[in-house]
């Protein structure tokens, strides 16, 4: 049963700290996705990759965040520093682009406070 | 740009009430149109897709017609159980040729089944 898989699964830091959080794709899946859920703002897409390379980061602030894909199993979202208004859920989700639709499979997410 | 907008919750019903939650998009090409849902502590999962007018998806109960005309995608189940408790989002895709690989969300409606 493939899926997306993202850790930690809880993180609490202080304000200032980096974070890192990690996802692994479905193996053989070309897109890669971070989103941002909050009670206020809902869900927010902040960057997404295809074949690893960045697309659009239009949705991160670009002085704190920053998104890679060192490799086709691995996603990384790092926050440097940390804020308390970073706290929210962070999802992966990743697909494999048709030429018919653009399913998304998404990861449990990373539940991030930030102190 | 592309848009979805579903209504707004929280939906509350009884077990074996027949739900409607209304979904209707603006986007300029052909997209494809899906249901998430999200359940408690949990990622979003797909619920159910179509990908061209006059389509029906279905999937444990619930069905979605994507009518072009009307610019919908309403999603139903004639008998809601305690455990379709969750947050449906709405969301379209891939509407602006191959290139285009994001998917945009509605807010979400939290729907509550009681007993």
């Amino acid at each position: 049963d493939a899926r997306v898989t993202q850790t930690p699964r809880h993180k609490v830091t202080e304000m200032g700290q980096e974070v890192t959080m990690r996802c692994q794709p479905i193996l053989g899946h070309n897109t890669v996705f971070w989103y941002r859920q909050t009670m206020m703002q809902g869900l927010e897409l902040l960057a997404y990759f295809r074949n690893r390379a960045p697309l659009d980061d239009s949705g991160m602030p670009k002085d704190r965040f920053s998104a890679e894909m060192p490799d086709a199993t691995l996603a990384t979202l790092k926050i440097q520093p940390s804020e308390p208004r970073d706290s929210a859920v962070y999802f992966c989700a990743s697909g494999l682009v048709l030429s018919s639709y653009n399913e998304q499979f998404f990861g449990p997410g990373t539940r991030l406070t930030v102190l | 740009g592309d848009s979805v907008t579903q209504m707004e919750g929280p939906v509350t019903l009884s077990e074996e009430a027949f739900l409607t939650i209304n979904c209707t998009y603006t986007a300029t090409g052909y997209p494809s149109l899906f249901w998430y849902v999200q359940y408690p502590g949990e990622g979003l999962q797909l619920l159910l897709k179509a990908t061209k007018a006059d389509d029906k998806g279905s999937n444990k109960g619930f069905e979605a017609t994507y009518r072009k005309e009307t610019t919908s995608f309403h999603l139903e189940k004639g008998s809601v159980q305690v455990s379709d408790s969750a947050v449906y989002f709405c969301a379209l895709g891939g509407s602006s040729g191959g290139s285009n690989y994001k998917l945009t969300f509605g807010k979400g409606t939290l729907l509550t089944v009681n007993p």
